[in-house]
C-alpha cells in the first residue's frame, strides 16, 4: 500500500510556480522521499528526492517540513510539457527496496 | 548516466500467441530488475523483482509460469508473457537498478504498450 497521500488534482498557469503537496505522516527515518512523474504513455521520469534537506535540481525543488511527515514539490516555472502524473513515493535506497506507486496527483498546466 | 532501452514499445499480438520483452541497462550493470503493469487510468503496480542470476520474485496475484523473468546479465533482462489473454493487455514498464538502489534515484524504461487481440 502507497504511505503517501496526494490530492487528485490540480492546475496552474504556465510560467507561474507549481506546488504539489504530498503527505507521510508514517515515514520511517530511513526513508527518502522521491519524487517522479508520468507523462501520457511514458514512463516515470525521475525528477528529485531527499531524506531531510531541502534539495533542488535542474528539474524541480523539493521541501520537506522539519518533522518529515509532509513535503512539497516545487516546479518553479510550469510550461505546458509539465502536465503529467506526479507521484510522491517514501522508500529506503537499498539494492532491493522498491517503490510502490499510490495513485499521484495530475498536474494540469494551461496557457 | 543510467540510460535504459525498452523493446518494442509497441505490441499487438494474438490471444494465445507469447510475447517477449528486453530491457537493457546502457551504462550501469543491473543487479535487480524491476518489472511493473500499469492498467488504463491506474498507477503502476508491481509484478515482479529479480536478481542477476536468481530467480524472479513475484507479487501476489502475479502468475510466475505466465509471466516469464529471465535476468541472465547485468545489462539484460526479458519478460515474456506466455500464451497471452486480451486481460493481459497493458502498458509494462521495466526498472533496472543497480547495487546501489535508489540512492541516486530509479531508472525507468520508456515501457512496453501490449494489446492482445
Amino acid at each position: 500500500d502507497a504511505k503517501t497521500t496526494q490530492p487528485p488534482s490540480m492546475d496552474c498557469a504556465e510560467g507561474r510556480a507549481a506546488n504539489l503537496p504530498c503527505n507521510h505522516s508514517t515515514i520511517s527515518g530511513n526513508e527518502y522521499v522521491y519524487w517522479y512523474r508520468q507523462i501520457h504513455s511514458q514512463g516515470p521520469q525521475y525528477i528529485i528526492h531527499g531524506l531531510k534537506n531541502n534539495e533542488t535540481n535542474e528539474m524541480a525543488s523539493l521541501i520537506i517540513t522539519e518533522d518529515r511527515k509532509s513535503s512539497t514539490l516545487i516546479l518553479p516555472h510550469a510550461t505546458l510539457r509539465d502536465t503529467a502524473v506526479y507521484y510522491c513515493i517514501v522508500s529506503v535506497t537499498g539494492a532491493n527496496s522498491k517503490l510502490t506507486f499510490g495513485k499521484g496527483i495530475t498536474l494540469s498546466v494551461r496557457p | 548516466g543510467a540510460v535504459v532501452s525498452q523493446h518494442p514499445s509497441r505490441v499487438i499480438c494474438k490471444s494465445g500467441t507469447s510475447v517477449k520483452i528486453e530491457c537493457r541497462s546502457l551504462d550501469f550493470q543491473a543487479t535487480t530488475m524491476f518489472w511493473y503493469r500499469q492498467f488504463p487510468k491506474q498507477s503502476l503496480m508491481l509484478m515482479a523483482t529479480s536478481n542477476e542470476g536468481s530467480k524472479a520474485t513475484y507479487e501476489q496475484g502475479v502468475e510466475k509460469d505466465k509471466f516469464l523473468i529471465n535476468h541472465a546479465s547485468l545489462t539484460l533482462s526479458t519478460l515474456t508473457v506466455t500464451s497471452a489473454h486480451p486481460e493481459d493487455s497493458s502498458f509494462y514498464i521495466c526498472s533496472p537498478t543497480g547495487h546501489r538502489g535508489g540512492l541516486y534515484g530509479y531508472t525507468f524504461g520508456s515501457g512496453t504498450r501490449l494489446t492482445v487481440v
